[in-house]
């Protein structure tokens, strides 16, 4: 089975700090990506990456930025945190390497962070 | 106008019960549709995936149909259970962003004992 982990469930900070989230996939997919989830939006693209190194802006990229220096692990890097940015956060991988892949997706358990 | 609109928002049934979701979606041309179920707390997971040729796919009780021509897809759910109780996601692969994947704002279903 495919397992995607995210570093913390629940996270709290304050206005202004540096927040990292932490994704690491156990099954040598290419895709990574990273999402924000909140009520009455669904899903929305944050940044995705197709190798490692590699990174594509997705829908809604201001205010963060990410990091993949090995195929495994992909972070999310909030450098100032506001509380706007309190969300869901899901980090999930798939197979196929091109551009915005097509297939299936597996999904993080979720990171909720609040940003007081 | 989200390119994916799904109903209702959020509907309670009883255990036992029959029910179905909606999808319209205007992605087009598209190359995939999926559902997917998303428990309180935890990440989604992929129920059916169809194609645009496709007009059904079954995952035990869980049964997906897709009109394409009037770009609407259902999810039907058999004897609900209350494991079912979750947010269910529709999602269309967009052809014409490299296969983007666009998602609607989910169905709360909360099934009753």
């Amino acid at each position: 089975d495919v397992k995607v982990t995210q570093s913390s469930r629940y996270l709290v900070k304050r206005t202004g700090e540096k927040v990292f989230l932490e994704c690491v996939q156990d099954m040598d997919h290419e895709n990574m990506f990273w999402y924000r989830q909140d009520p009455g939006l669904g899903l929305r693209l944050i940044y995705f990456s197709y190798d490692v190194k590699m990174k594509e802006k997705g829908d809604i990229p201001e205010g963060y930025s990410v990091s993949r220096e090995k195929k495994e692990r992909f972070s999310l890097i909030l450098e100032s945190a506001s509380t706007n940015q309190t969300s869901m956060y899901l980090c999930a991988s798939s197979l196929i390497q091109s551009g915005f892949i097509t297939d299936t997706q597996y999904f993080g358990p979720g990171t909720r962070l609040t940003v007081l | 106008k989200n390119q994916v609109e799904q109903s209702p928002q959020s509907l309670i049934i009883l255990e036992g019960k029959n029910c179905t979701l909606q999808c319209n979606y205007t992605v087009s041309p598209f190359s995939n549709l999926r559902w997917y179920k998303q428990d309180t707390g935890r990440g989604p997971v992929s129920l059916t995936i169809m194609t645009f040729s496709e007009n059904t796919k079954s995952n035990g009780r869980y049964t997906a149909t897709l009109d394409a021509d009037t770009k609407q897809s259902s999810l039907h759910i058999t004897a609900s259970q209350l494991s079912d109780s979750a947010s269910y996601i529709c999602v269309v692969s967009d052809n014409n962003q490299g296969g983007k994947l666009i998602f609607g704002q989910g169905t709360e279903l909360s099934v009753k004992p």
